[in-house]
């Protein structure tokens, strides 16, 4: 997993915008996942997104894909007390495997 | 539909016990892995499945175990258990082995620590 990196924390206000950033390395990963983790539980996906597309928007959820850079990124707009979790950032590597990232722990403050 | 179930959920052990931890999915699915989670680490897969009868190792496998003799059961064996394996654990499911857009099905993990 330590082929994919992502910042350990972000704290962000109520109402704004989060933006969580994520780095790999595997070129050939077709796949990209965010999960979700609240504490005391398993990971959730979120949203993926093929390596072909630039961009993808699911409801409060836009995710970048620079793939020149290797580069993923994951805003949360409106941000919520309950979107406070790790959020892991995920790639396919080969035909079965993920290989994930540390994870971001997202703290949202009133 | 019970989802990906892990039993214990907490489990205190000696360095040099054994131990099976179990999970099971009802949603039929094809794939199943393990990983562990540690502080800072993400996640790592230590040994998967893509289907009953057929296992191989992920990116941490030593000191670990697996057998897939149905679909819905794939334990994780400790065979001698030291303390670099505390750790929580978790099982996934996807009903495809490819995976794609096939989403991951976590369970709520074992928390699992070694004296």
């Amino acid at each position: 997993g330590e082929d994919v990196e992502q910042s350990l924390f972000l704290s962000v206000r109520e109402g704004d915008s989060s933006v969580i950033n994520c780095t790999y390395t595997d070129s050939s990963s077709t796949y990209l996942y965010w999960y979700k983790q609240e504490p005391g539980a398993g990971l959730q996906l979120l949203t993926y997104i093929f390596s072909n597309m630039d961009m993808k928007q699911d409801q409060r959820l836009t995710v970048l894909l620079n793939k020149k850079d290797k580069h993923l990124s994951l805003r949360i707009a409106d941000t919520q007390t309950g979107d406070s979790a790790i959020y892991f950032c995920a790639e396919k590597r080969g035909d079965y495997k993920l290989s994930f990232g540390a994870g971001t722990t997202v703290t949202v403050r009133a | 539909n019970a989802g990906v179930t892990q039993t214990p959920k907490f489990q205190v052990l000696k360095t040099g016990q054994s131990m099976t931890l179990q999970c099971a999915q009802d949603m039929n699915h094809e794939y199943m892995s393990w990983y562990r989670q540690d502080p800072g680490m993400g996640l790592r897969l230590i040994h998967y499945s893509v289907g009953a009868g057929i296992t191989d190792q992920g990116e941490v496998p030593n000191g670990y175990n697996v057998s897939r003799s149905t679909t819905e059961d794939f334990p994780l064996r400790l065979l001698s258990a030291a303390p670099s394996q505390t750790s929580v654990y978790f099982c996934a499911s996807s009903y495809s082995a490819s995976q794609e857009n096939q989403p991951q099905h976590f369970g709520d993990g074992t928390r699992l620590s070694i004296l």
